[in-house]
């Protein structure tokens, strides 16, 4: 099993650009999570998915933040325009039936 | 609100010492805990616990939960240096698999 597949696995981008971050969740899970993590406010839920639908992005700080799945296999993060406050580590997880989660290797963003 | 408070914040250990992680909720919708493990990249699941009184136990690894007073506990016996990771405590809050986490434990294990 290949486990979640995240890409890019490091970003740096200047304020004001456009960042994506993309995810594939494990084969046959129905359930995907977007997660901030900093030193200061630890991991953070950003949004999360089942059946391709999103169910909870109360965690999604501000409008610049916006998060798709287009299918069971993909779903991106968008931060439009990118601020330096956003920097941290961005992972994703999946989950199957049961309750626990898989995490990807995550995406570190240092927006300068 | 939903709370998971973890404690302590870090601690050094020798090899071979005994360490007791906690971790207390307050929780809307409690379904189960998670313990996962940290090193220098992404969380990796080691214990979950749905019921009270029954202990999880993994080589040196061990966690029990109590769902009257709230809290579980994460044990690690004749720790190594390759214990040294942040821990991680999650509540499950509802059946989409949402995870509610605390701010983790700083565990360092030295030669």
């Amino acid at each position: 099993d290949a486990g979640v597949i995240q890409s890019p696995r490091h970003e740096v981008t200047e304020m004001g650009q456009e960042v994506t971050l993309r995810c594939k969740p494990i084969s046959g899970h129905n359930s995907l999570f977007w997660y901030r993590q900093t030193m200061m406010r630890g991991l953070e839920l950003l949004i999360y998915f089942n059946n391709n639908v999103p169910i909870d992005d109360s965690g999604m700080p501000e409008d610049r933040f916006s998060a798709k799945m287009p299918n069971a296999s993909f779903s991106t993060l968008k931060i439009q325009p990118s601020e330096p406050r956003d920097s941290a580590v961005y992972f994703c997880a999946s989950r199957g039936d049961a309750d626990t989660q898989y995490f990807g290797p995550g995406t570190r963003l240092t927006v300068l | 609100e939903d709370k998971v408070v973890q404690s302590p914040l870090s601690l050094v250990v020798h090899e071979g010492d005994t360490v007791t992680l906690n971790c207390s909720y307050e929780v809307t919708n409690f379904r189960s805990l998670l313990w996962y493990k940290q090193e220098k990249k992404a969380p990796t699941f080691l214990f979950m616990l749905t019921s009270s009184g029954i202990e999880k136990k993994s080589g040196r690894l061990s966690s029990i939960l109590d769902k009257k007073e709230l809290f579980s506990i994460l044990n690690i016996t004749a720790t190594q240096t390759g214990d040294s990771a942040v821990y991680l405590c999650a509540v499950l809050t509802d059946s989409w698999g949402k995870l509610q986490f605390g701010a983790g434990t700083q565990v360092v294990v030295t030669p």
